[in-house]
This record gives C-alpha cells, sequence and structure tokens, in this order.
C-alpha cells in the first residue's frame, strides 16, 4: 500500500545534539501526524498539524505542516537519552472524517550519552 | 483513563490455523481501526469501524482476513488458514468521531500492538 517516504531510515546523534527528520509524498494530504514508537508499544502521538504553513511545538519538538500540502518536517533540539525510538510520520487525505492514516517506514533514532 | 489494550501480547501459531486478535478501545471511542505492521515498516492499515459496522475494509489483503465489533465496543480480527506470510504486530487504535475543525484529541489512540507468529 501507498506509503509516505520518511528520512534519514536511522540517525545517531550525540546527546544534546538538535535532530531534523522529513516525510515527503507524490500526492497532497491535509492532515500530517508525528508519532514515536518504543519497542514493544503501539504508536504515541507527538503532533497534529492541520493547516499548510502550520508550525507547531510540543516541549523540545517541533514540527511544520509544509506549503504544498506535499511535506513535513520534525525537529528534537536538544536530545535526551529517552527521545530513543522510532518516529513515524503519518497523513490524512481529508481534514474532516475518521478516515485512516498513511504511516512512513520512520526515522530510527539512537542517542549515544 | 485506561488506554487501548489489546490481547494477546503474543502469539504463536502454526501454519493453517485459525487465531483471534482482541482489541478493547478506550472508553466512548466509536471509532476503531486495525493496522498491520511488518518488521521495519510502518503501520499499514487494514480495516476501521465506526460503531458496529465496517465503514472501509479495503485494507483487508484477502478473504482469510475477517473483523467484528458486534457491539461497537470490543473488537475481534479474525484469520482463518494462517501463513507465514500473516507473520508481523497487529495494531489496534481507537478515537472519538472528529468534528469538522478537529484538533489532536479526536485523532487516533494506538494499543500495544499483538506479535503474531505463524511457524
Amino acid at each position: 500500500g501507498q506509503q509516505l517516504n520518511q528520512s534519514p531510515q536511522s540517525m545517531f546523534i550525540q546527546e544534546g545534539e538538535d535532530v531534523s527528520m522529513n516525510c515527503t509524498s507524490s500526492s497532497i494530504f491535509n492532515t500530517w501526524l508525528w508519532y514515536k514508537q518504543d519497542p514493544g508499544e503501539g504508536p504515541v502521538l507527538l503532533i497534529a498539524l492541520y493547516k499548510a504553513g502550520e508550525l507547531t511545538s510540543n516541549g523540545r519538538l517541533t514540527a511544520q505542516f509544509g506549503i504544498t500540502r506535499k511535506d513535513s518536517f520534525l525537529n528534537i533540539s536538544a536530545s535526551i537519552p529517552s527521545d530513543v525510538g522510532i518516529y513515524f510520520c503519518a497523513g490524512r487525505k481529508r481534514n474532516s472524517g475518521n478516515t485512516p492514516l498513511v504511516f512512513g517506514k520512520g526515522t530510527r533514532l539512537s542517542v549515544i550519552a | 483513563g485506561a488506554g487501548v489494550s489489546q490481547t494477546p501480547s503474543n502469539k504463536v501459531t502454526e501454519k493453517g490455523k485459525y487465531v483471534e486478535l482482541r482489541c478493547d478501545p478506550i472508553s466512548g471511542h466509536t471509532a476503531l481501526y486495525w493496522y498491520r505492521q511488518s518488521l521495519g515498516q510502518g503501520p499499514e492499515f487494514l480495516i476501521y469501524f465506526q460503531g458496529t459496522g465496517a465503514a472501509d475494509d479495503s485494507g483487508l489483503p484477502n478473504d482469510r482476513f475477517f473483523a467484528v465489533r458486534p457491539e461497537g465496543s470490543v473488537s475481534t480480527l479474525k484469520i482463518q488458514r494462517t501463513e507465514r506470510g500473516d507473520s508481523a504486530v497487529y495494531l489496534c487504535a481507537s478515537s472519538l468521531i472528529a468534528p469538522l475543525n478537529r484538533d489532536a484529541s479526536y485523532e487516533q489512540y494506538f494499543g500495544p500492538g499483538t506479535r503474531l507468529t505463524v511457524t
């Protein structure tokens, strides 16, 4: 099935560094979401974006909804060991209703203390 | 409050057997979704319920897969004649029915998943 293109696939960073990852699509999405998944757990919602150009923060996390509606990025500032995990972007074609999400393949983040 | 729960957490079965996976959504969440996550991949949509009825089952890979939600709460995903390729983590999510101007409180909340291994 269709999946969003996430990059990078994996990252190894030093504690305290900033992190940036992005997600692109060949088609328009009207909702962009960022989830984090820890081993043995389900994805946990971090940030939700509903308008093109929207920039939203959640603590050390900042995400933007691209103005073309075909991309989004997630930044993590001053990384800490508990940031380790797999970060997924997800998109929804329509803003209204409860249509299912399309996910990327994830970015695996490793933080070296 | 309690989140989405899924049972069993792990299931090992032999090729050709029948399995049932259960999802208990967050209380009050009318919408319920099943996704499948293969190793190294993101979740892929299988089926979505609004209340008791399947609103969208376009993600079910074939007729060996079936899901029910008879009372609009707990859902069961049923897989007949399992194949080794069915091995994956099966995730369930639930949500409120979203209004026109939604916010994050209407998004999908995921359970921990059931890891299915077909030998």
